[in-house]
């Protein structure tokens, strides 16, 4: 199956570090995608993991176990305008389609 | 911006009418990817077509039809129009056929049927 689950909502405090987490059913994906979308806007390409472990992207950091199913995006020294929603996604097939999970919002105070 | 265009921004009809959606990919891309965004459901994989072959559907209804033109861009048809149609539209594009591409959406189409 291709059941992805994300936490509704998040939020956290200007200059803090965050981690949202993503499950979902190992049998469905080669590889977990994460995107980063404003609202009404189209969704960006964060970080793509295929391999277990810690990926590092600047104040972006993402990490996948596949045997656990089990994914987060971590966002360090959080800025006002990383309040967004985060969509996990799987994918990584011969196919290109992507499962998107719901969608994290987070919201960043100061 | 991405490089993917779509036009319209923004769309309002009624109940029961027809309508077309517009996708251009970056330059160089040959596989577009259709999803539908609502409150309700999230992200949702339409259609994929590749180099002007359909290679992959998901949750795309009858009532809804697309194509890949020589020239590589797209159209995605809505007919028999139905309230709950309503929703962004994204196209996406990649340079590839596989899942491991990273994809590039376009700005959406805003479906308002009333």
């Amino acid at each position: 199956g291709q059941n992805i689950d994300q936490p509704t909502e998040m939020t956290a405090t200007e200059g803090a570090i965050v981690q949202i987490n993503c499950t979902y059913q190992t049998s469905g994906f080669n590889g977990l995608f994460w995107y980063q979308q404003h609202a009404g806007e189209a969704p960006t390409f964060l970080s793509y993991n295929v391999l277990d472990g810690l990926e590092e992207k600047g104040r972006f950091s993402s990490f996948l176990s596949r045997s656990k199913g089990y994914s987060y995006l971590l966002l360090k020294e959080l800025q006002m305008k990383d309040s967004a929603s985060y969509l996990c996604a799987g994918g990584g097939s011969t196919l290109g389609r992507l499962y998107f999970g719901r969608g994290t919002q987070l919201t960043v105070w100061p | 911006d991405s490089g993917v265009t779509q036009t319209p921004k923004h769309l309002i009809t009624a109940t029961g009418q027809r309508v077309t959606l517009r996708c251009s990919p970056r330059s160089g891309d040959l596989s577009v990817y259709w999803y539908q965004q609502s409150l309700d459901q999230g992200l949702q994989f339409l259609i994929q077509y590749y180099n002007g072959e359909e290679r992959a559907k998901g949750n795309i209804l009858e009532r809804f039809s697309a194509q890949q033109f020589p020239d590589l861009h797209s159209e995605l048809n809505l007919s028999s129009l139905e309230l709950g149609d309503s929703a962004l539209y994204f196209c996406a594009s990649s340079g590839g056929l596989a899942g491991d591409n990273e994809q590039f959406f376009g700005p959406g189409t805003r479906l308002t049927v009333l």
